[in-house]
This record gives C-alpha cells, sequence and structure tokens, in this order.
C-alpha cells in the first residue's frame, strides 16, 4: 500500500525566514495534495499538483511535484507566524482515480517565532 | 455556501457510553467522507457515500462504529460502548463527484473531537 513520509515532523523558524517541507511518497503520485491545519480544527485546502514538474504558487506557498511523481515540496517565502500550523500532504488511494479516499503523511508542524 | 459543518466540536464520555456525530455536508456535494484523525497523526479513511449509498468501509472501522447517510444529505457517525481507544478528532469532508479536477478537492469541516474518559 502508498505510504506518505513527510519531513521535517516539526519545524520552528524566525519571522521572515523561508522554509520547505518535503513529501515523499512510496509509489508514484497520481495527484498530490497539500492541506494546512491549525491545532484542533479541520484541513483547509491549499493546492492540488498532477502533472510531474508542475509547480504552483498562492501568496507567499509555492508547491512542486517532482518529474518523477515521487516527491513533492512545499516551500514558503518570507515566513509569518500566520503561516503556523500542520501541515499535511495527501494522496488518492486510487492513483488516477479521484475517489476522496486520500493517505495523508503525518503532518509537519510549523511554529513561527515573531 | 456555509461549507462542511460538524456537530458537536468536542465530546466528552465515558467509555462505554455511545456518541453520535453528525455531518451536514455542502449541499450540492454528492460525496461524503468521514476520516479520522488521532494526535499527531495524519487523517485516515473510514468511509464513504455516494448519495445515500455507503459505498465503502475501511478495516479501521469496527462493528461498534456505523455510519448513515438518510436522503442522501447529512450523515451521522455513531459509537457504540465507546473505548479509550475511539479518543481522536472524526473529520467530515465532502466532494462533487463529477466535473473539474479542482471540483474534485474534498472541503473538509472542523471536526468533531472526541474524549473517552
Amino acid at each position: 500500500s502508498q505510504e506518505l513520509e513527510q519531513s521535517p515532523q516539526s519545524l520552528i523558524v524566525q519571522e521572515g525566514k523561508n522554509l520547505t517541507i518535503n513529501c515523499t511518497s512510496s509509489k508514484t503520485l497520481y495527484g498530490l495534495y497539500w492541506y494546512k491545519q491549525k491545532y484542533g480544527e479541520g484541513l483547509i485546502f491549499l493546492m492540488m499538483l498532477q502533472k510531474g514538474g508542475e509547480e504552483k504558487s498562492h501568496e507567499k506557498i509555492t508547491a512542486k511535484l517532482d518529474e518523477k511523481k515521487q516527491q513533492s515540496s512545499l516551500h514558503i517565502t518570507a515566513s509569518q507566524p500566520s503561516h503556523a500550523g500542520i501541515y499535511l500532504c495527501g494522496a488518492d488511494k486510487g492513483g488516477s482515480s479521484n475517489t476522496g479516499k486520500l493517505i495523508f503523511g503525518q503532518g509537519t508542524t510549523l511554529q513561527v517565532k515573531p | 455556501d456555509t461549507g462542511v459543518s460538524q456537530d458537536p466540536r468536542h465530546k466528552i464520555t465515558k467509555r462505554g457510553q455511545n456518541v453520535t456525530f453528525r455531518c451536514d455536508p455542502i449541499s450540492e456535494h454528492n460525496r461524503l467522507y468521514w476520516y479520522r484523525q488521532t494526535l499527531g497523526q495524519g487523517p485516515e479513511f473510514l468511509t464513504y457515500f455516494q448519495n445515500e449509498a455507503q459505498l465503502e468501509k475501511s478495516r479501521l472501522l469496527s462493528d461498534r462504529f456505523s455510519a448513515e447517510r438518510p436522503k442522501g444529505s447529512f450523515s451521522t457517525l455513531e459509537i457504540q460502548r465507546t473505548e479509550q481507544g475511539d479518543s481522536a478528532m472524526y473529520l467530515c469532508a465532502s466532494i462533487r463527484s463529477s466535473g473539474t479536477p479542482r471540483a474534485n478537492v474534498l472541503t473538509f469541516g472542523a471536526g468533531s473531537r472526541l474524549t473517552v474518559l
């Protein structure tokens, strides 16, 4: 079965610094989702990547899917306290089929110090 | 569109009691999912519905768990004879199963946190 491994598990950065979170899959990714979660709350969708080499940006967050479609990275530029939270990568268990049954990595907890 | 609503947000119960969670999906979404998330882990898929039909149940869903979605609208997740190991966040999500790829992104509710004493 497919597994997603995120690194690092936790991260503390000074406000204004850049950071990168990685997500590595044991199998080819046909769709990779990035979500953000505030502690004790639900998941907020950030971005979805489908094609090898694809890159998407929203505000100061950029996500990339490598050419081999087995690794994704999430990069935050000039971090702010509002970026703090848990970042989760997810992939559809159905592979190329959009089943909605996602497997998730264990999450990366980000703290941003003012 | 008010998003996915879950109720209650928090529930504390004693071991052996039954609990029920409710989820109201986005109105035009025909698929509804339940996930469970324990502390420090990502969410795990439990079950999902297309309209009123329950199409799949994960092996994580023991016989003490039952989910329904009468009339294809809201859904309930009931846990009977709760155990301490059931303590977790129960997340509901919905999706419109047809349409553009962007339409296939799960929208999650805020979750129902269960604590079993």
